[in-house]
């Protein structure tokens, strides 16, 4: 089956810092991935979906700047929160898919971010 | 855009009972119906889907029922176990824009 992974599993960082999280796939290779939040006791928010080797297309509300997206191979996608604060903690959940998965998307297991 | 209501969001039966999830979309362009399992703090698996040129669909205890007219869908789970116990959400996609769009989530607790 298709597989994802997420780097790291878990981070607690200082208020202020960066942090970034990485999504691959691991046995295929996709074309899209999607990056999702998920605050405790809520449903997954789509934050962006990515295309290899294009720019990210972020949803409405989403900063762009604040949270970068970069998808510069097909089995690798990376979300760095920029100047991360305590109310971007939350639990980011990456997802991939392939043409040949028509529209189902494969998901990674999540970063729990926590910042201080 | 797309937006999918859920109901209930929690739900508990006793062992052997069925269990019934409904959602509702907005949008009649969306055209592929996937219901994910989520345990705490891990990731949602997919445990069944369905799409539009299609009204039921079943596997084992699982079943998922399509109503295009009624921008309606549902996820059926019979002789409901223990380790069913966990959150549900149902989405509906456009596959034009792949974008999943999730429902509101279903907690289970399904008692011995």
């Amino acid at each position: 089956g298709a597989v994802v992974s997420q780097h790291p599993s878990w981070v607690i960082c200082k208020s202020g810092t960066s942090v970034k999280i990485e999504c691959r796939s691991l046995d295929f290779q996709a074309t899209t991935m999607f990056w999702y939040r998920q605050f405790p006791k809520q449903s997954l928010m789509l934050m962006a979906t990515s295309n290899e080797g294009s720019k990210a297309t972020y949803e409405q509300g989403v900063e762009k700047d604040k949270f970068l997206i970069n998808h510069a191979s097909l089995t690798l996608s990376t979300l760095t929160v920029t100047s991360a604060h305590p109310e971007d903690s939350s639990f980011y959940i990456c997802s991939a898919t392939a043409l040949a998965f028509q529209e189902t998307q494969y998901f990674g297991p999540g970063t729990r971010l926590l910042v201080l | 855009g797309e937006n999918v209501e859920q109901h209930p969001s929690t739900l508990s039966v006793q062992e052997g009972d069925s269990a019934v999830i409904k959602c509702t979309y907005s949008d009649s362009a969306s055209n592929y119906f996937p219901w994910y399992k989520q345990e705490l703090g891990k990731r949602p698996q997919l445990i069944i889907d369905i799409r539009s040129n299609v009204g039921e669909k079943k596997d084992q205890r699982i079943a998922v029922t399509l109503n295009k007219t009624a921008k309606h869908f549902s996820l059926h789970i019979t002789e409901t176990q223990p380790e069913d116990s966990a959150v549900y959400f149902c989405a509906a996609v456009n596959t034009g824009f792949q974008k999943l769009v999730f429902g509101t989530g279903t907690r289970l607790l399904v008692s011995p």
